[in-house]
Parts: structure tokens; C-alpha cells; sequence
């Protein structure tokens, strides 16, 4: 089976950096994906890594390492607007397994 | 941007009702999916699609059924509809098979089963 686990909320100030880690296990491992859900919308897509090391886009960044099964979701300058829900996502072969959700909420 | 849409997006029927959500995406993707997910919860995937005349059943059991006729439209029927069946219906769409799985969603459809 496939199984994910993530913090279920974190709490950061604007301007602070934040990480949200994420464990899996799995078998027919392609890459660690990252979505970001607002309260009623829908999720969107943030990132993804099918390979060990560091993706960084724009202020948010992802990180993969295949041989621990971890994964984490670093943003930088937190803004208001980031306050939502983060979620990983193992990519198998034909789907997506999503874990159970990160809350973030950030306060001025 | 992602063009996927979802009808209705809200939905309030009584017990028994017959339903149908509607799913269409106008990318030209292959693969489709149908998620659902509680407030605050994960999503759990109920069904996908690899192209026209594939459907396979996800990982949450579920009672709906699903059809693929069409590449652009992936309808989701509920037979008889019941309280335990309240929930956010998610539909998505991707391009590449394996790997790389850039999912977009539409916006959902809330449900209510009194």
C-alpha cells in the first residue's frame, strides 16, 4: 500500500520561512508533487521531484530524497495569501496518492 | 491556464435521487479523475480514466460509476443518492501517463444528501 504523513498545521508570521515535511511510503515511486488547496477552492499545482536535491521556484522550494522518503515544502516570505492547505502527493505510474493535508496559517 | 469545469457546483437532493456531476476539460488530456474529499480532509481518488472507453475504480470504494464517451467529458452518476454520499466531488485532468502527473482541477462540486 501507500501511505503519507504530514504535519496536519502549522502556524509562521508573514515574512517568516516555513517547511512542511512529508514522509511516504510507497512502491512504484516516480516523484514527490506538492499542491496548494484555499479553504473552497480547488487544489493547484506547486511543484514536483522525481529526482534527490532542491527545486526552487520563485519563493517557494521543494526538496526530495528518495533514499529517506522525504520530501518538504519550504516557503520563504510568507505572505498572508499563503495561508491554505498544502498537500504531498506520491506520483505512481498512473495516479496520484495525496497525503493527509498541512494547514498553514500565517498571522501578521 | 487550466480549462476544466465542473457543473453543477453546488447540489442539494433528497435521499434516492439519481445524480449526475459533470466534468469537462477542453486541454485535449487524456487521463481524467474523479476525487472526493471531505472539509479539511484528503482527497481520496474514486475513479480515473486513461482515454475514451477506459475507466478504472481509484483507491476509496465508491458507489458512483463513471462513463468516458468523449476525451473533454468524464460525467460521475450517483444512482441513489444518500447522506453518507455528502461530500466535495473534484474532478481532474493530466497530459503525461507517468512520472510528471501535473494534475488541474476543476472547482468542485459540493454535495448534499438529505
Amino acid at each position: 500500500g501507500q501511505s503519507l504523513e504530514q504535519p496536519s498545521e502549522v502556524t509562521a508570521v508573514e515574512g517568516a520561512i516555513v517547511q512542511i515535511n512529508c514522509t511516504y511510503q510507497t512502491s512504484g515511486f516516480y516523484g514527490l508533487s506538492w499542491y496548494q488547496q484555499h479553504d473552497g477552492g480547488a487544489p493547484t499545482f506547486l511543484s514536483y521531484n522525481a529526482l534527490d536535491g532542491l527545486e526552487e521556484t520563485g519563493r517557494f522550494s521543494s526538496f526530495l530524497s528518495r533514499s529517506d522518503s522525504y520530501g518538504y515544502l519550504l516557503l520563504q516570505e510568507l505572505q498572508m495569501k499563503d495561508s491554505a492547505s498544502y498537500f504531498c502527493a506520491v506520483s505512481g505510474f498512473q495516479k496520484l496518492v495525496f497525503g493527509t493535508g498541512t494547514r498553514l496559517l500565517v498571522s501578521p | 491556464e487550466a480549462d476544466i469545469y465542473q457543473t453543477p457546483r453546488y447540489l442539494v437532493i433528497g435521499t434516492g435521487k439519481k445524480i449526475t456531476l459533470e466534468c469537462s476539460q477542453t486541454m485535449g488530456h487524456d487521463k481524467m479523475y474523479w476525487y472526493q474529499q471531505d472539509p479539511g480532509m484528503e482527497l481520496h481518488l474514486i475513479h480515473y480514466s486513461y482515454g475514451v472507453n477506459s475507466t478504472e475504480k481509484g483507491d476509496l470504494s465508491s458507489e458512483s460509476t463513471v462513463s468516458r464517451i468523449r476525451t473533454e467529458h468524464f460525467p460521475l452518476t450517483l444512482e441513489s443518492a444518500r447522506p453518507s454520499h455528502t461530500s466535495q466531488y473534484l474532478c481532474a485532468s493530466s497530459e503525461s501517463l507517468g512520472g510528471y502527473n501535473e494534475q488541474f482541477f476543476g472547482p468542485g462540486t459540493r454535495l448534499t444528501v438529505l
